[in-house]
């Protein structure tokens, strides 16, 4: 059971746009915490794609945003290509077990 | 470019020690101002933050397995390691090094992960 809680799954058709929400509480999220988000492909180490709740590293294409509000968070990705086809994680910090969480994870398939 | 690798065996007996060491290229883990984190991701599951070490030695750990991890490092060889203690096949995971370049204790930063490590736990 994550802390933070992710669907399983999304989907989209190449082009459209898709959102993964992310929902914490009161002691990660709710309490300020940036949220963060990461991709990756099977066999493959995470990779971040949005810090401090909405920014782009240098690389990240600007189809790839994030936004939050009280204590949920989502990223949205527009446009979508074959290749975003991975699993998206999100991630915070909670105090009330002092440690970095993640959420469960999110599968998103391109039809 | 900040590089991480980590290395140690890949098969650990049940309630045994596990022990991993990440080596630092491209970067100082002495100067840079930086966490240097162990995460690990069970085979089809999530990533799970095992704890970190900061350039000035300070740790945190995750409390589910604060009772059993120590995180350390040797700064003479630019690397970091992690020692987790009385193991199950529950530990069975790919085990990542990372860097955690916040500067703010309101945010992460994890920038720069190694390739991760498959570590089985079996007799």
């Amino acid at each position: 059971q994550s802390v933070l809680t992710q669907p399983p799954s999304v989907s989209g058709a190449p082009g459209q746009r898709v959102t993964i929400s992310c929902t914490g509480s009161s002691p990660n999220i709710g309490a300020g915490y940036d949220v963060q988000w990461f991709q990756q492909h099977p066999g493959r180490a995470p990779k971040l794609l949005i810090y401090g709740d909405n920014y782009r590293p240098s690389g990240v294409p600007d189809r790839f945003s994030g936004s939050k509000s009280g204590t949920s968070a989502s990223l949205a990705i527009t446009g979508l290509q074959a290749e975003d086809e991975a699993d998206y994680y999100c991630q915070s910090y909670d105090n009330s077990v002092s440690a970095v969480v993640f959420g469960g994870g999110t599968k998103l398939t391109v039809l | 470019q900040v590089q991480l690798q980590e290395s140690g065996p890949g098969l650990v007996k049940p309630s045994q020690t596990l022990s991993l060491t990440c080596t630092v290229s491209g970067g100082s883990i002495r100067s840079d101002k930086s966490y240097w984190s162990w995460i690990r991701q069970p085979a089809g599951k999530g990533l799970e933050w095992i704890g970190r070490i900061y350039t000035s030695g300070n740790t945190d750990y995750n409390p589910s397995l604060r009772n059993r991890v120590t995180i350390s490092m040797d700064t003479s060889k630019n690397q970091f390691s992690l020692r987790l203690t009385s193991v199950t096949a529950a530990d069975t995971a790919v085990y990542y090094c990372a860097r955690d370049s916040t500067s703010s204790s309101w945010s992460n930063h994890f920038d720069y992960w190694g390739q991760g490590t498959l570590v089985t736990v079996s007799s």
